[in-house]
Protein backbone atom coordinates (compact mmCIF):
# COMPACT_ATOMS: atom_id res chain seq x y z
CA UNK A 1 0.00 0.00 0.00
CA UNK A 2 1.13 3.76 -0.45
CA UNK A 3 0.75 4.69 3.80
CA UNK A 4 3.08 4.18 6.43
CA UNK A 5 2.42 0.61 7.26
CA UNK A 6 3.85 -0.93 10.90
CA UNK A 7 4.41 -4.48 12.24
CA UNK A 8 3.26 -6.12 14.42
CA UNK A 9 0.04 -4.88 15.40
CA UNK A 10 0.01 -6.24 18.37
CA UNK A 11 2.77 -7.17 20.54
CA UNK A 12 2.43 -8.90 24.18
CA UNK A 13 5.96 -9.01 25.80
CA UNK A 14 6.75 -10.16 29.69
CA UNK A 15 8.34 -7.76 32.27
CA UNK A 16 11.82 -7.24 31.37
CA UNK A 17 12.00 -8.80 27.72
CA UNK A 18 13.26 -6.95 24.81
CA UNK A 19 11.02 -6.03 21.65
CA UNK A 20 11.78 -4.12 18.53
CA UNK A 21 8.58 -2.33 16.86
CA UNK A 22 8.71 -1.62 12.87
CA UNK A 23 7.78 1.38 11.10
CA UNK A 24 7.61 1.79 7.07
CA UNK A 25 7.19 5.18 5.91
CA UNK A 26 5.50 6.26 2.57
CA UNK A 27 8.09 5.78 -0.28
CA UNK A 28 10.50 8.73 -0.86
CA UNK A 29 9.50 10.25 2.50
CA UNK A 30 12.97 11.59 4.57
CA UNK A 31 11.13 12.72 7.56
CA UNK A 32 9.84 9.95 10.09
CA UNK A 33 8.91 10.20 13.40
CA UNK A 34 7.67 8.31 16.75
CA UNK A 35 4.92 8.70 19.10
CA UNK A 36 3.68 7.35 21.91
CA UNK A 37 0.08 7.43 22.67
CA UNK A 38 -1.61 6.33 26.14
CA UNK A 39 -5.27 5.53 26.68
CA UNK A 40 -7.26 8.46 26.62
CA UNK A 41 -4.18 10.63 25.33
CA UNK A 42 -3.36 12.50 22.48
CA UNK A 43 0.48 11.03 21.46
CA UNK A 44 3.24 12.21 22.68
CA UNK A 45 6.43 12.49 20.93
CA UNK A 46 9.57 10.21 20.93
CA UNK A 47 11.93 10.63 18.44
CA UNK A 48 12.31 12.84 14.84
CA UNK A 49 14.55 11.21 11.66
CA UNK A 50 15.66 13.23 8.90
CA UNK A 51 17.29 10.95 6.74
CA UNK A 52 19.47 8.75 8.33
CA UNK A 53 19.77 10.48 11.29
CA UNK A 54 18.20 10.99 14.62
CA UNK A 55 17.50 14.87 14.60
CA UNK A 56 15.69 14.88 17.83
CA UNK A 57 15.53 12.19 20.42
CA UNK A 58 14.07 14.42 23.32
CA UNK A 59 11.03 12.97 23.49
CA UNK A 60 12.73 9.53 24.21
CA UNK A 61 12.25 8.76 28.29
CA UNK A 62 15.19 6.74 29.08
CA UNK A 63 17.71 4.91 28.01
CA UNK A 64 16.00 1.82 27.32
CA UNK A 65 14.40 3.37 24.59
CA UNK A 66 16.70 3.12 20.87
CA UNK A 67 15.60 4.02 17.76
CA UNK A 68 17.00 3.31 14.18
CA UNK A 69 17.12 4.09 10.85
CA UNK A 70 20.43 2.62 8.71
CA UNK A 71 19.22 3.38 5.15
CA UNK A 72 16.96 6.18 5.84
CA UNK A 73 13.88 3.89 5.07
CA UNK A 74 12.17 1.55 7.47
CA UNK A 75 12.51 2.35 11.11
CA UNK A 76 13.15 -0.01 14.35
CA UNK A 77 11.92 1.37 17.94
CA UNK A 78 13.66 -0.70 20.13
CA UNK A 79 12.96 -1.22 24.05
CA UNK A 80 15.21 -2.65 26.36
CA UNK A 81 13.98 -4.54 29.58
CA UNK A 82 10.38 -3.95 29.26
CA UNK A 83 8.45 -2.34 31.89
CA UNK A 84 4.57 -2.62 32.68
CA UNK A 85 4.69 1.43 32.30
CA UNK A 86 5.89 0.83 28.61
CA UNK A 87 2.62 -0.55 27.44
CA UNK A 88 1.35 1.97 24.95
CA UNK A 89 0.27 2.32 21.05
CA UNK A 90 3.46 3.66 19.80
CA UNK A 91 2.57 5.31 16.13
CA UNK A 92 4.91 6.17 13.21
CA UNK A 93 4.53 9.12 11.02
CA UNK A 94 6.62 10.20 8.18
CA UNK A 95 6.20 13.16 5.79
CA UNK A 96 7.73 14.85 2.58
CA UNK A 97 11.09 16.57 4.42
CA UNK A 98 10.17 17.45 7.74
CA UNK A 99 9.63 20.73 9.18
CA UNK A 100 6.38 22.15 7.90
CA UNK A 101 5.03 19.20 6.11
CA UNK A 102 1.81 17.35 6.81
CA UNK A 103 2.40 13.99 8.86
CA UNK A 104 0.92 10.65 7.89
CA UNK A 105 0.58 8.40 10.78
CA UNK A 106 0.31 4.80 10.36
CA UNK A 107 -1.83 2.02 12.43
CA UNK A 108 0.34 1.80 15.35
CA UNK A 109 1.34 -0.94 17.20
CA UNK A 110 -0.26 -1.43 20.47
CA UNK A 111 2.55 -2.82 22.93
CA UNK A 112 0.98 -4.57 26.39
CA UNK A 113 4.07 -5.53 28.92
CA UNK A 114 2.53 -7.66 31.49
CA UNK B 1 6.45 24.24 27.28
CA UNK B 2 3.66 23.88 24.82
CA UNK B 3 0.67 22.71 26.37
CA UNK B 4 -2.58 22.10 24.27
CA UNK B 5 -6.22 21.71 25.70
CA UNK B 6 -9.21 20.27 23.79
CA UNK B 7 -12.57 20.97 24.90
CA UNK B 8 -15.20 19.42 25.59
CA UNK B 9 -13.66 16.22 25.84
CA UNK B 10 -16.46 14.51 24.72
CA UNK B 11 -19.46 15.48 22.54
CA UNK B 12 -22.79 13.65 21.94
CA UNK B 13 -24.83 15.23 19.03
CA UNK B 14 -28.04 14.18 16.84
CA UNK B 15 -27.32 13.37 12.90
CA UNK B 16 -27.32 16.53 10.59
CA UNK B 17 -26.22 18.79 13.51
CA UNK B 18 -23.36 21.81 13.08
CA UNK B 19 -20.49 21.04 15.42
CA UNK B 20 -17.46 23.08 16.79
CA UNK B 21 -14.55 21.30 18.62
CA UNK B 22 -12.10 23.50 20.23
CA UNK B 23 -8.38 23.82 20.68
CA UNK B 24 -6.47 25.87 22.46
CA UNK B 25 -2.60 26.50 23.06
CA UNK B 26 -0.65 28.45 25.22
CA UNK B 27 2.46 29.32 22.90
CA UNK B 28 1.76 31.36 19.75
CA UNK B 29 4.82 30.99 18.47
CA UNK B 30 3.72 27.93 16.15
CA UNK B 31 5.03 26.56 12.57
CA UNK B 32 1.48 25.10 11.74
CA UNK B 33 -1.25 23.09 13.37
CA UNK B 34 -2.97 19.88 12.10
CA UNK B 35 -6.54 18.06 13.13
CA UNK B 36 -6.82 14.64 12.76
CA UNK B 37 -9.56 11.89 12.75
CA UNK B 38 -8.41 8.63 14.77
CA UNK B 39 -10.96 6.01 14.78
CA UNK B 40 -10.97 3.37 17.84
CA UNK B 41 -8.25 1.51 17.62
CA UNK B 42 -6.59 3.14 14.73
CA UNK B 43 -3.82 5.63 13.75
CA UNK B 44 -4.64 8.85 12.94
CA UNK B 45 -6.03 10.27 9.84
CA UNK B 46 -4.89 13.84 8.89
CA UNK B 47 -7.95 16.47 8.02
CA UNK B 48 -6.95 19.67 7.80
CA UNK B 49 -3.15 21.44 8.26
CA UNK B 50 -3.05 24.85 8.91
CA UNK B 51 0.22 26.76 8.27
CA UNK B 52 1.02 29.40 10.85
CA UNK B 53 0.73 32.60 7.79
CA UNK B 54 -3.09 30.76 7.18
CA UNK B 55 -6.21 31.67 9.06
CA UNK B 56 -8.37 28.83 8.07
CA UNK B 57 -8.15 25.39 6.16
CA UNK B 58 -12.04 23.98 4.63
CA UNK B 59 -12.06 20.25 3.08
CA UNK B 60 -15.68 19.27 2.30
CA UNK B 61 -17.77 19.66 5.61
CA UNK B 62 -15.25 20.21 7.43
CA UNK B 63 -13.54 23.86 8.02
CA UNK B 64 -10.64 24.92 10.34
CA UNK B 65 -9.47 28.16 11.70
CA UNK B 66 -6.47 29.71 13.30
CA UNK B 67 -6.41 32.15 15.75
CA UNK B 68 -2.57 32.65 16.66
CA UNK B 69 -2.51 35.59 18.55
CA UNK B 70 -5.32 34.13 20.97
CA UNK B 71 -3.74 30.54 20.80
CA UNK B 72 -6.98 28.71 19.30
CA UNK B 73 -8.09 26.85 16.72
CA UNK B 74 -11.84 25.26 15.87
CA UNK B 75 -12.56 22.72 13.63
CA UNK B 76 -16.27 22.95 12.31
CA UNK B 77 -18.21 20.53 11.17
CA UNK B 78 -21.19 20.56 8.94
CA UNK B 79 -24.12 18.62 8.38
CA UNK B 80 -22.98 15.94 10.94
CA UNK B 81 -23.61 12.10 9.95
CA UNK B 82 -22.57 8.66 12.02
CA UNK B 83 -19.65 8.56 10.16
CA UNK B 84 -18.06 11.27 11.78
CA UNK B 85 -18.13 9.53 14.99
CA UNK B 86 -14.55 9.19 16.01
CA UNK B 87 -11.78 10.97 18.38
CA UNK B 88 -10.85 14.34 16.90
CA UNK B 89 -7.69 15.58 18.09
CA UNK B 90 -5.66 18.65 17.13
CA UNK B 91 -1.81 18.93 16.95
CA UNK B 92 0.67 22.13 17.15
CA UNK B 93 3.51 22.00 15.71
CA UNK B 94 5.73 24.51 17.76
CA UNK B 95 9.47 23.83 16.15
CA UNK B 96 10.87 22.16 13.79
CA UNK B 97 10.25 18.63 15.48
CA UNK B 98 8.04 18.82 17.70
CA UNK B 99 4.74 18.51 17.79
CA UNK B 100 2.20 18.79 20.66
CA UNK B 101 -1.63 16.68 20.76
CA UNK B 102 -4.14 17.73 22.83
CA UNK B 103 -6.31 14.74 24.24
CA UNK B 104 -8.94 14.86 21.90
CA UNK B 105 -12.26 14.90 21.71
CA UNK B 106 -14.47 12.05 21.38
CA UNK B 107 -17.41 12.78 18.83
CA UNK B 108 -20.51 10.44 18.76
CA UNK B 109 -23.61 11.61 16.08
CA UNK B 110 -26.63 9.60 16.77
CA UNK B 111 -28.52 8.78 14.13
Amino acid sequence: GAGVSQTPSNKVTEKGKYVELRCDPISGHTALYWYRQSLGQGPEFLIYFQGTGAADDSGLPNDRFFAVRPEGSVSTLKIQRTERGDSAVYLCASSISGSQDEQFFGPGTRLTVL
Amino acid sequence: KQEVTQIPAALSVPEGENLVLNCSFTDSAIYNLQWFRQDPGKGLTSLLLIQSSQREQTSGRLNASLDKSSGRSTLYIAASQPGDSATYLCAVRANNNDMRFGAGTRLTVKP
